[in-house]
């Protein structure tokens, strides 16, 4: 149990679907993260969210769109991606920007 | 820009052995370095975090330590066991305000009984 729960764990889609990933976390913290980990590449920030405010956008392809309702969930809506949109999706979150960071045990999306 | 190197890419040790993981970053100016853990198909667990003041940090079997004029940082893990392994990232976070951290490839370390 790591505190930080995403859903859906696997997600296959077509390029033409629309679906969205969900992150939930319980442990009061205010930071939320979106990361992608690819094969063979480093972790890659996507988003960064402090307080509900989008504070970082690693210059992510409009096809993905987060957003933030409140400091406990956070979401990732996929829309038209591209088969090298695959890869293993981490959601995070730390009690602030410089705290230590809480990870999910990811979602695995497939693009066919 | 920062980066992060990790050497070996991949290790594969006798149970028992005892062994260091490199990471090496190219910008001394950190506000700290974190190693995580990474089974399959799961999320990262932090291992050790060590301040950019700090020389070395401890927890059980695993020791970090961190020389950040010349850039690097290494995990020692004493009398390996299968359980270790996974998959180990190193991570450095700027101290140049909310910097975010920046990870790499990671070592993917076996352990055979």
């Amino acid at each position: 149990e790591t505190g930080v729960t995403q859903t859906p764990r696997h997600l296959v889609m077509g390029m033409t679907n629309k679906k969205s990933l969900k992150c939930e976390q319980h442990l009061g913290h205010n930071a939320m993260y979106w990361y992608k980990q690819s094969a063979k590449k480093p972790l890659e920030l996507m988003f960064v969210y402090n307080f509900k405010e989008q504070t970082e956008n690693n210059s992510v392809p409009s096809r993905f769109s987060p957003e933030c309702p409140n400091s406990s969930h956070l979401f990732l809506h996929l829309h038209t991606l591209q088969p090298e949109d695959s890869a293993l999706y981490l959601c995070a979150s730390s009690q602030d920007l410089l705290q230590p960071q809480h990870f999910g045990d990811g979602t695995r999306l497939s693009i066919l | 820009k920062q980066e992060v190197t990790q050497i070996p890419a991949a290790l594969s040790v006798p149970e028992g052995e005892n062994l260091v993981l490199n990471c090496s970053f190219t910008d001394s100016a950190i506000y700290n370095l974190q190693w995580f853990r990474q089974d399959p198909g799961k999320g990262l667990t932090s291992l050790l975090l060590i301040q950019s003041s700090q020389r070395e940090q401890t927890s059980g079997r695993l020791n970090a330590s961190l020389d950040k004029s010349s850039g690097r940082s290494t995990l020692y893990i004493a009398a390996s066991q299968p359980g270790d392994s996974a998959t180990y990232l190193c991570a450095v976070r700027g101290n140049s305000g909310n910097t975010p951290l920046v990870f790499g490839k990671g070592t993917r370390l076996s352990v055979i009984a």
